[in-house]
């Protein structure tokens, strides 16, 4: 079993692009969620997909969008890029439900916003 | 809304010696409680989690958290800290409705002297 895989490692970007970051939940998993974590702090909810749809969101601006697809993967994507949005970004997995299930992190992808 | 506080956010210890990491929560009625660790460049792991029942919880590398209701607490304690436990520790939090939508605390930063 992979766990929870992300994709890149690492992205530079300039102020004003557009990013996408991808996510690959672990395997039986249906649920994922992303989490924006600024350096020297702790991650912060952005929003969780179940059944390719937004279920919960926190409090980002709509800047940040994202997309699951029928095997459960997950795209975060965010537009017009801020200094700001430079961060570790990480995609948990988890089972559907309301449940205090484990979600499974994955390593991250790493954003530098120049 | 719900928060957390962890109260140092670097704490150092001798190996060897009680590891205590204390964790605040303020939320309308308890919450479900984690605590996770990160390692440098891996994504978060979960230790343990209180959702009900005995509110002294056991975690895995020989951490422990209790539940003080009326403290509004979920300190994590391990009784000998070994090298090996140097990491990032993240208290967390999550309604019971939404059980895997987590807030994070800042974080503490655990240091561990030979």
């Amino acid at each position: 079993d992979a766990g929870v895989t992300q994709s890149p490692t690492h992205l530079i970007k300039t102020r004003g692009q557009q990013v996408t970051l991808r996510c690959s939940p672990k395997s039986g998993h249906d649920t994922v969620s992303w989490y924006q974590q600024a350096l020297g702090q702790g991650p912060q909810f952005i929003f969780q997909y179940y059944e390719e749809e937004e279920r919960q969101r926190g409090n980002f601006p709509d800047r940040f969008s994202g997309h699951q697809f029928p095997n459960y993967s997950s795209e975060l994507n965010v537009n017009a890029l801020l200094l700001g949005d430079s961060a570790l970004y990480l995609c948990a997995s988890s089972l559907g439900g309301t449940g205090a299930y484990e979600q499974y992190f994955g390593p991250g992808t790493r954003l530098t916003v120049t | 809304a719900q928060s957390v506080t962890q109260l140092g956010s670097h704490v150092s210890v001798s190996e060897g010696a009680l590891v205590l990491l204390r964790c605040n929560y303020s939320s309308s009625v308890p919450p479900y409680l984690f605590w996770y660790v990160q390692y440098p460049n891996q994504g978060l792991q979960l230790l343990l989690k209180y959702t009900t029942g005995a509110t002294l919880v056991k975690g895995i590398n020989g951490f422990e958290a209790e539940f003080k209701k009326s403290e509004t607490s979920f300190h994590l304690t391990k009784p000998s800290a070994h090298m090996s436990d140097a990491a990032e520790y993240f208290c967390a939090v999550a309604p019971h409705n939404a059980g895997n939508m987590l807030t994070f605390g800042g974080g503490t930063r655990l240091m561990v002297k030979p």
